[in-house]
């Protein structure tokens, strides 16, 4: 069965880096484009990166572009987030998730999560 | 503030009806992107629910549906059942912001 399993999240200063990873099993990793979603703590789902099935393709939220970098290596399955320049509102559970695959260009949805790994930015 | 406007906060008896609705503008719904759903229960993960603004993976019940209108959507859900207190985060796509875009979400009480 799918399986995503997020780490490296932990406890950062504001102004830091962090990296997270997700590593993925039980599908074909190099034929899915694969995204990072976040919540903060209480609060709803919010979009944040998208990395095309061979890693050609990134889009970003306004909300992290220049300061978030998602990388794939499809030879080990695994999505990375580097993040910098981090904020208090980065603060947030980040899930690693797979859209899922489908002929209609115009239904764009997610049909995988990871349990996610809790960002804390404090000072 | 969320691209799509959900309800905080819905409730329901058990065996009643209820539905959690979805608005959208013409960027994402009315520009044709469908709407999807998901569920998710404290402290665990989203999971989907309804997908292409209709269709139910396998093992979802249907007891559980969803429709778009313009640019709005729906999810109802019949028989109501305890399990069924949960999140629901409706989603689409938004073309002028180039994204992906949830709901603020809305908590599904059963009384």
């Amino acid at each position: 069965q799918v399986q995503l399993v997020e780490s490296g999240g932990g406890v950062v200063q504001p102004g830091r880096s962090l990296r997270l990873s997700c590593a993925a099993s039980g599908f074909s990793f190099s034929s899915y484009a694969m995204h990072w979603v976040r919540q903060a703590p209480g609060k709803g789902l919010e979009w944040v990166a998208v990395i095309s099935y061979d890693g050609s393709n990134k889009y970003y939220a306004d909300s992290v572009k220049g300061r978030f970098t998602i990388s794939r290596d499809n030879s080990k399955s695994t999505l990375d987030l580097q993040m910098n320049s981090l904020k208090t509102e980065d603060t947030a559970v980040y899930y690693c998730v797979r859209r899922a695959k489908t002929e209609v260009v115009t239904s764009l949805y997610f049909d995988s999560w990871g349990q996610g790994t809790l960002v804390t930015v404090s000072s | 503030q969320s691209v799509l406007t959900q309800p905080p906060s819905v409730s329901g008896a058990p065996g009643q009806r209820v539905t959690i609705s979805c608005t959208g503008s013409s960027s994402n719904i009315g520009a044709g992107y469908a709407v999807h759903w998901y569920k998710q229960l404290p402290g665990t993960a989203p999971k989907l629910l309804i997908y292409g603004n209709t269709n139910r993976p396998s093992g979802v019940p249907d007891r559980f549906s969803g429709s778009k209108s313009g640019t709005s959507a729906s999810l109802a859900i019949t028989g109501l059942q305890a399990e069924d207190e949960a999140d629901y985060y409706c989603q689409s796509y938004d073309s002028s912001l180039s994204g992906w875009v949830f709901g603020g979400g809305t908590k599904l009480t059963v009384l």
